[in-house]
């Protein structure tokens, strides 16, 4: 059971605009950076957004971060077949004096 | 080129410790934190701790406290992760990342991972 709670599957068609939930806590999200993470079948995660809305060089503008309370979301515009991928949220939990990710959410493209 | 390269895969029986090395390359090494994160087969990421760049300073999750031991050796740019008593659900792809606490950017880097198989 994760802290951090993320659906478990996301879908839309080429073009759309979809977005990922991630609802944690004043314990983590609310006090907290927000990190989200790109993964595809067998390979390492790929880091999307560091703190709350930050995108490291290389990752395409069409990929964004908030957050807001105890609660973050990425969004995608401009879907893509390749973005068809397994996304991950992840912060610092001050209670559990650790890092924590959320379940992940499948991201299926029609 | 910055590069994490992890230790090739692992079959253990119950029971068993298992060390899963992590060489860094580049200027990867000396300035910063490593993390270490585990992926059971079709499931989520799980974190399992973090040391510094000076490899005296650890911190575990609570589920794995008293069973994982995390080292870095400065002279040769690897880090190790023990973990002991392993049982079944350890079975997982474990992973070593990078955190670029300057610029914020946690875990942008990853080792390949190494698979570890816990079975009798």
């Amino acid at each position: 059971q994760s802290v951090l709670t993320q659906p478990p599957s996301a879908s839309g068609t080429p073009g759309q605009r979809v977005t990922i939930s991630c609802s944690g806590s004043s314990s983590n999200i609310g006090d907290n950076y927000v990190y989200w993470y790109q993964q595809f079948p067998g390979t390492a995660p790929k880091l999307l957004i560091y703190r709350n809305d930050q995108r490291p060089s290389g990752v395409p503008d069409r990929f964004s971060g908030s957050k807001s309370g105890t609660s973050a979301s990425l969004a995608i515009r401009g879907l893509r077949s390749e973005d068809e991928a397994d996304y991950y949220c992840a912060t610092w939990d001050d209670s559990l004096r650790g890092r924590v990710f959320g379940g992940g959410t499948k991201l299926t493209v029609l | 080129q910055e590069q994490l390269v992890q230790s090739g895969a692992e079959v253990k029986k119950p029971g068993a410790s298992v060390k899963v090395s992590c060489q860094a390359s580049g200027s990867m090494f000396t300035t910063y934190y490593m993390h270490w994160v585990r992926q059971a087969p079709g499931q989520g990421l799980e974190w399992i701790g973090i040391i510094n760049p000076g490899g005296d300073s650890t911190t575990y999750a609570q589920q794995f406290q008293g069973r994982v031991a995390m080292t870095r050796d400065t002279s040769t740019g690897t880090l190790y992760m023990e973990l002991s008593s392993l049982r079944s659900e350890d079975t997982a792809v474990y992973y070593c990342a990078r955190e670029d606490s300057s610029s914020g950017q946690l875990m942008d880097y990853w080792g390949q991972g190494t698979l570890v198989t816990v079975s009798s």
